[in-house]
């Protein structure tokens, strides 16, 4: 099992809906989780993070974290176009180490 | 300002060259990260460490090879064993406490020509 696991994608969704990214992960202990979006050719930027069971809302993104189920995923309302990217997902682990997902690639569709 | 370096930004290598990619943080960030990106691929990690003057291999570690001499620098060397060398490498820092995230480079282009 990898450690960290994500739907490969890729993911369509028309513009103005929601986009549903998930990813789990196998390191129980874990403590900190975060999404970044990558553009392509460039470098990935954070754009949530979150720390605590339960939601997190930034504008039009919530992550939401199950530790139990070990389980994160990232919600994008109002999908626009400008939303067309590779989302990442990352663990931070009990060893402090961060270890990537493969990334979901999202395209909205005008 | 604080940040993560990488350079050159476009790289250009010979078959059967070693070539040596720069990432320098002044963050003061204890682990630092190299990672090789393929079109239309995920992250893959090539070598990590947490600490001066000690590093893991990842997953991809054969073909390269990386020092850690100083907090504040990471190099990876791209030897002529790496048969397929042209890639987007980005090199990532983090502290090694709970709740940072990792901050990435502008990544490398490596061309073999």
């Amino acid at each position: 099992q990898k450690e960290v696991e994500q739907n490969s994608g890729p993911l369509s969704v028309p513009e103005g809906a929601i986009a549903s990214l998930n990813c789990t992960y196998s390191d129980r202990g874990s403590q900190s989780f975060f999404w970044y979006r990558q553009y392509s050719g460039k470098s990935p930027e954070l754009i949530m993070f979150i720390y605590s069971n339960g939601d997190k809302e930034d504008g039009r993104f919530t992550a939401q974290l199950n530790k139990a189920s070990q389980y994160v995923s990232l919600l994008i309302r109002d999908s626009q176009p400008s939303d067309s990217a590779t989302y990442l997902c990352a663990v931070k682990t009990s060893y402090d180490k961060v270890i990537f997902g493969p990334g979901t690639s999202l395209s909205v569709i005008p | 300002d604080g940040g993560i370096t990488q350079s050159p930004k476009y790289l250009f290598r010979k078959e059967g060259q070693n070539v040596t990619l720069s990432c320098e943080q002044n963050l003061n960030h204890d682990a630092m990260y190299w990672y090789r990106q393929d079109p239309g691929q995920g992250l893959r990690l090539i070598y990590y460490s947490q600490i001066v003057n000690d590093f893991q291999k990842g997953d991809i570690a054969e073909g390269y090879s990386v020092s850690r001499e100083k907090k504040e620098s990471f190099p990876l060397t791209v030897t002529s064993a790496q048969k397929n060398p042209t890639a987007f490498y980005l090199c990532a820092s983090s502290t090694n406490r709970a709740n940072t995230e990792a901050f990435f480079g502008q990544g490398t282009r490596l061309t073999v020509v």
